[in-house]
């Protein structure tokens, strides 16, 4: 079992439609949560980071955390063709290396 | 704002060659990874260095080395390229903190093996 699973994609939505991105990880040892999107021939840049569970804010996106279950949600409202990129879940613990996820596709149509 | 950069966008090597892949980054991070990016794989640590002439195994180290003589460069090296090499690799940099500190990556070179 890998430690942070992502599904893939691709996921295609509307423009204005609110976008739910989600990943699942296995070690509860897990303390820091981070999004990062990715666009098209562009290396990944930091968009959300999160050490606690509970729900993060930042214009329209929100990052969600719930440790109990080990999940995390990125949010993402009045979606945008600017937010077409995949976006890949990273989660770490202290001063080990971060673990990504697979990344999601995710294409916004005007 | 933190600049990494990869010196090359495309490349194309044969299988067999000494292929060198070169990372410099603006911002004085102490840390500096490389990884490679496949379809349905996500992101997979190579290597990371954490100061000056230090070195880490990640967790596909096979087949590759790295080099880093000076705080702003590390070079990622396949010693002798194959085809199962071709892939889309990211250089990136942080603070030390491990996983606390964010990483900024490069753009990425594109490499393909023939």
């Amino acid at each position: 079992q890998k430690e942070v699973e992502q599904d893939p994609g691709p996921l295609s939505v509307p423009e204005g439609a609110i976008v739910s991105l989600n990943c699942t990880y296995s070690n509860s040892a897990f303390q820091y949560f981070m999004w990062y999107r990715q666009y098209s021939r562009k290396g990944p840049e930091l968009l959300m980071y999160t050490y606690s569970s509970g729900n993060k804010e930042d214009g329209r996106f929100t990052a969600q955390v719930d440790k109990s279950s080990k999940y995390i949600s990125l949010f993402i409202r009045d979606s945008q063709p600017s937010d077409s990129a995949t976006y890949l879940c990273a989660e770490g613990k202290g001063a080990q290396k971060l673990v990504f996820g697979q990344g999601t596709r995710l294409t916004i149509n005007p | 704002d933190v600049k990494v950069t990869q010196s090359s966008r495309y490349l194309v090597k044969r299988t067999g060659e000494k292929v060198f892949l070169e990372c410099v980054q603006d911002m004085d991070h102490e840390n500096m990874f490389w990884y490679r990016q496949d379809p349905g794989l996500g992101l997979r640590l190579i290597y990371f260095s954490y100061d000056v002439k230090m070195k880490e195994k990640g967790d596909i180290p096979e087949g590759y080395s790295v080099s880093r003589e000076k705080k702003e460069r590390f070079s990622l090296i396949l010693e002798s390229a194959s085809t199962n090499q071709t892939s889309m690799y990211l250089c990136a940099s942080s603070f030390p903190g491990g996983s606390l500190q964010p990483q900024h990556f490069g753009d990425g070179t594109r490499l393909s093996i023939l």
